[in-house]
């Protein structure tokens, strides 16, 4: 089993639509989640980013993490066509200096 | 602020020539990554500096990755010789500090 679980999509979805975006992981000891999206020949650039267990609410972008499930999430409220990307999630764990470990990232299409 | 910068942005060479990849991340930023991204995956963490010393270089294949980080500052990803497998886009990352990363718009190499 991969450290990080995440479907590959592709999502398409009308313009105004919510997007639910997931990942699975299987260390206990990953404290620290992120959203990264990715342009297509672009790297990735920083989204969210929450510690532990809870909810993170920034315009129209939420993040939720569930430990006790292993299970993390990102919603984009009013989809935009500007949206369409790649979604990277990542984690690590407490310590200082060790390694992001992505997930393969969910390819999102919106379209206008 | 200017960001992390990579260069070239394309490369092809033929298996078991040689290549190799510079970057020049955010002033200021001690932390400095390399990752390995392959089509549909995500980046894959080759090696870690902390100014000019290695935190982790776990994952890099040491009999032909070579990395240098030249003065805690700029850094140098080598290459030598090159498998059709290392077909990726390279991309550098810096951080002051280990959670929030900065990337750079990468190197795709397409080894033929």
């Amino acid at each position: 089993q991969k450290e990080v679980e995440q479907d590959p999509g592709p999502l398409s979805v009308p313009e105004g639509a919510i997007v639910s975006l997931n990942c699975t992981y299987s260390n206990s000891a990953f404290q620290y989640f992120m959203w990264y999206r990715q342009y297509s020949r672009k790297g990735p650039e920083l989204l969210m980013y929450t510690y532990s267990s809870g909810n993170k609410e920034d315009g129209r972008f939420t993040a939720q993490v569930d430990k006790s499930s292993k299970y993390i999430s990102l919603f984009i409220r009013d989809s935009q066509p500007s949206d369409s990307a790649t979604y990277l999630c990542a984690m690590r764990k407490n310590q200082a200096g060790t390694a992001l470990i992505f997930g393969k990232g969910t390819t999102l299409s919106v379209s206008s | 602020e200017a960001g992390v910068a990579q260069s070239p942005r394309y490369k092809i060479i033929e298996k078991r020539q040689s290549v190799a990849f510079w970057c020049n991340p955010i002033s200021g930023h001690a932390t400095l990554y390399w990752y390995q991204q392959i089509l549909g995956q995500g980046p894959k963490l080759l090696i870690q500096f902390q100014n000019n010393g290695v935190v982790d270089d776990s994952q890099l294949p040491k009999d032909r990755f070579s990395a240098e980080r030249l003065k805690g500052v700029d850094s140098t990803l080598k290459i030598q010789p090159a498998k059709l497998e290392d077909s990726a886009v390279y991309l550098c990352a810096s951080s002051p500090h280990s959670e929030k990363l900065f990337f750079g718009s990468g190197t795709q190499l397409s080894v033929l």
